[in-house]
């Protein structure tokens, strides 16, 4: 069965760093690209990033491009997602999605997410 | 920059149909876009019902049809039933990025 597992939010002032992380299982990890798409409260989905299989090639969002890192561990079967100079409007529901197969295919299986509020 | 367009919200009676379309606003969406769709009810996690136009995802029932309708891609469905009262986002494999999800569609089943 495969799981994904979000970890890792919580309350960050603005300005704050927090690292989400993203554990996997249930799937041959080191296959598959993985992504971050993010939820504000009463708001739509928002892709944030985008990591390749091997972890070569790394994609992000405009809003978030050089403030967020996204890394992965295929020998521990997790993705990470480290946030620097969060603002008020990165306060959001982060969900970690599994890439079916090509980007083009978009997600098949997405974790239950993990909040990040900035607020002083 | 390009903005993925969907209505803001539609109401179906039970056993009826209703078609949701996403479109672009510049430009015309295509199989080349490879739309997914997808449905999340309030404080869950999204679930994929359609990828690559017109696939559907594992488990999902076929009343739920993906297509290309002129320029946009679109969702339908068919028999409607009170589970299907959700949100719906569509989501393009563009240049841009991996994923550009559309504005979302409220679904109300009354």
């Amino acid at each position: 069965e495969v799981q994904v597992l979000e970890s890792g939010g919580g309350l960050v002032q603005p300005g704050g760093s927090l690292r989400l992380s993203c554990a996997a299982s249930g799937f041959t990890f080191n296959s598959y690209a993985m992504s971050w798409v993010r939820q504000a409260p009463g708001r739509g989905l928002e892709w944030v990033s985008a990591i390749s299989a091997s972890g070569d090639s790394t994609y992000y969002a405009d809003s978030v491009r050089g403030r967020f890192t996204i890394s992965r561990d295929n020998s521990k079967n997790t993705v990470s997602l480290q946030m620097k100079s969060l603002r008020a409007e990165d306060t959001a529901v982060y969900f970690c999605a599994k890439v079916r197969s090509g980007y083009n295919s978009g997600y098949d299986y997405w974790g239950q997410g993990t909040l990040v509020t900035v607020s002083s | 920059q390009t903005v993925v367009t969907q209505e803001p919200s539609f109401s179906v009676s039970p056993g009826g149909t209703v078609t949701l379309t996403c479109g672009l606003s510049s430009g015309s969406v295509s199989t080349s876009y490879y739309p997914s769709w997808y449905q999340q009810t309030p404080g869950q996690a999204p679930r994929t019902l359609i990828y690559n136009t017109n696939t559907r995802s594992s488990g999902v029932p076929d009343r739920f049809s993906g297509s290309i309708l002129g320029n946009k891609a679109a969702l339908t469905i068919t028999g409607a039933q009170a589970d299907d009262e959700s949100d719906y986002y569509c989501m393009l494999y563009m240049a841009s990025g991996p994923g550009v999800f559309g504005t979302g569609t409220k679904v109300t089943v009354l």
